[in-house]
């Protein structure tokens, strides 16, 4: 099936710092891309919707200045956590939308273990 | 809204028992479930889904019927194996929009030799 990467895998950093997260489609160009956090023992929750060459649409509650996403190409979109603080401390998944067809379906990247001291 | 509620776990078996796994939502409008599997380390996948109501989805011998009256769709399997240790988690999608994916909150299942 089609391969999504993340990178990093971990992040630890310090307090006020920005953090970089990437997403990949490795086989196939998404045009939509989504953003997911993970509290422990809490579900996945939608953060926003990335799409190719657009401003991406974030979910209610979600500081768009905080968490500024960029796709800038079918293969890559990129989730940066501004002036990180430990209350940003998740599990960040991203996913990747293959394109219609009628079996459509999304493709879940391995996610991003993010620590703020 | 939208949201999926599945049995808390952590759910512990041992090998070869039968695996149920609840789950039940709410949506507007007519959606498609999903069962996602993670396994440790790594991102989720998709274990099967199903998009009307009285189909079953099935794979690796995993099974889960989507029952309209009950809105449901829980997850079944005959004889777990100890590879089928994994968080699975239960969602659903309304058509239109983004498609965005509602989960449930996981249940961690560990399968004891």
């Amino acid at each position: 099936g089609a391969v999504v990467s993340q990178h990093p895998s971990r992040v630890i950093c310090k307090s006020g710092t920005s953090v970089k997260i990437e997403c990949r489609s490795l086989d196939f160009q998404a045009t939509t891309m989504f953003w997911y956090r993970q509290f422990p023992k809490q579900s996945l929750m939608l953060m926003a919707t990335s799409n190719e060459g657009s401003k991406a649409t974030y979910e209610q509650g979600v500081e768009k200045d905080k968490f500024l996403i960029n796709h800038a190409s079918l293969t890559l979109s990129t989730l940066t956590v501004t002036s990180a603080h430990p209350e940003d401390s998740s599990f960040y998944i991203c996913s990747a939308r293959v394109p219609a067809g009628g079996q459509e379906t999304q493709y879940f990247g391995p996610g991003t273990r993010l620590l703020v001291l | 809204g939208n949201s999926v509620t599945q049995m808390e776990g952590p759910v512990t078996l041992s090998e070869e028992a039968f695996l149920t796994i609840n789950c039940t939502y709410t949506a507007t409008g007519y959606p498609s479930l999903f069962w996602y599997v993670q396994y440790p380390g790594e991102g989720l996948q998709l274990l099967l889904k199903a998009t009307k109501a009285d189909d079953k989805g099935s794979n690796k011998g995993f099974e889960a019927t989507y029952r309209k009256e009950t809105t449901s769709f829980h997850l079944e399997k005959g004889s777990v194996q100890v590879s089928d240790s994994a968080v699975y988690f239960c969602a659903l999608r309304v058509r239109g929009g983004y498609q965005k994916v509602t989960f449930g909150t996981g249940t961690k299942l560990q399968v004891i030799p």
